[in-house]
């Protein structure tokens, strides 16, 4: 099973609103990601998780707050977005952190905040 | 042939031709490479790496060059089709963080 699979596929938010992103892989992975994508742009790093453990955290602001329950979930909580945040969230995961190793991504969950 | 502008660059191509998508990075230190194709609506779909002890990889109908000398990477598909119609990005890593960065990213169009 090479399948990362993310929840939900879109998802419409207003800026006062407490909402989740989900990501799973049971590839046996280590590491897992987030990215933003904006349109016509490429995918940029938020957070790394190593082992379970915050690695990375690419100065995102507050409002995003990610979790790793365990080494085949990944989490990402949004609270009080803005409209510019408006964008795809990719998760991505791999075998170790290094940066040295492929990437498997999602499909993605489309963020409409409004 | 391709343009460059405010939009994402643009490669045209017929189909059953070779294509080759250019990626400059800027970084010396950075020691592997990456190609990912993405299509519409889609996640990133990894295509072929590539670690900088080596200049030349191949795959499936792709080949990977990397020049160190002049920090380029390109990417060649052979007897391009329809379904490699996508946006492909390069992506290296420096060496010095434990993160992918990605260029800006190249759209293929194939023309029947």
């Amino acid at each position: 099973d090479t399948e990362v699979t993310q929840t939900p596929k879109h998802l419409v938010m207003g800026m006062t609103n407490k909402k989740s992103l989900k990501c799973e892989q049971h590839m046996g992975h280590r590491a897992m990601y987030w990215y933003k994508q904006k349109a016509k742009k490429p995918p940029e790093l938020m957070f790394v998780y190593s082992y379970e453990k915050l690695s990375i955290n690419e100065s995102v602001p507050s409002r995003f707050s990610p979790e790793c329950p365990n080494s085949s979930l990944l989490n990402l909580h949004l609270h009080a977005l803005q409209p510019e945040d408006s964008a795809l969230y990719l998760c991505a995961s791999s075998q170790e952190g290094s940066g040295r190793s492929e990437q498997y991504f999602g499909p993605g969950t489309r963020l409409t905040v409004t | 042939g391709e343009s460059v502008g405010l939009h994402l660059p643009t490669l045209s191509v017929q189909e059953g031709d070779n294509s080759i998508i250019n990626c400059a990075y800027s970084n010396s230190a950075s020691d592997y490479f990456i190609w990912y194709k993405q299509e519409s609506g889609k996640g990133p779909q990894f295509i072929i790496d590539i670690r900088s002890n080596m200049d030349k990889r191949q795959g499936q109908r792709v080949t990977v060059l990397l020049n160190k000398t002049v920090k380029h990477l390109s990417l060649q598909i052979a007897a391009t089709q329809p379904g490699d119609s996508a946006v492909y990005f390069c992506a290296e890593n420096t060496g010095t963080a434990s993160k992918l960065t990605f260029g800006t990213g190249t759209r293929l169009q194939v023309t029947l």
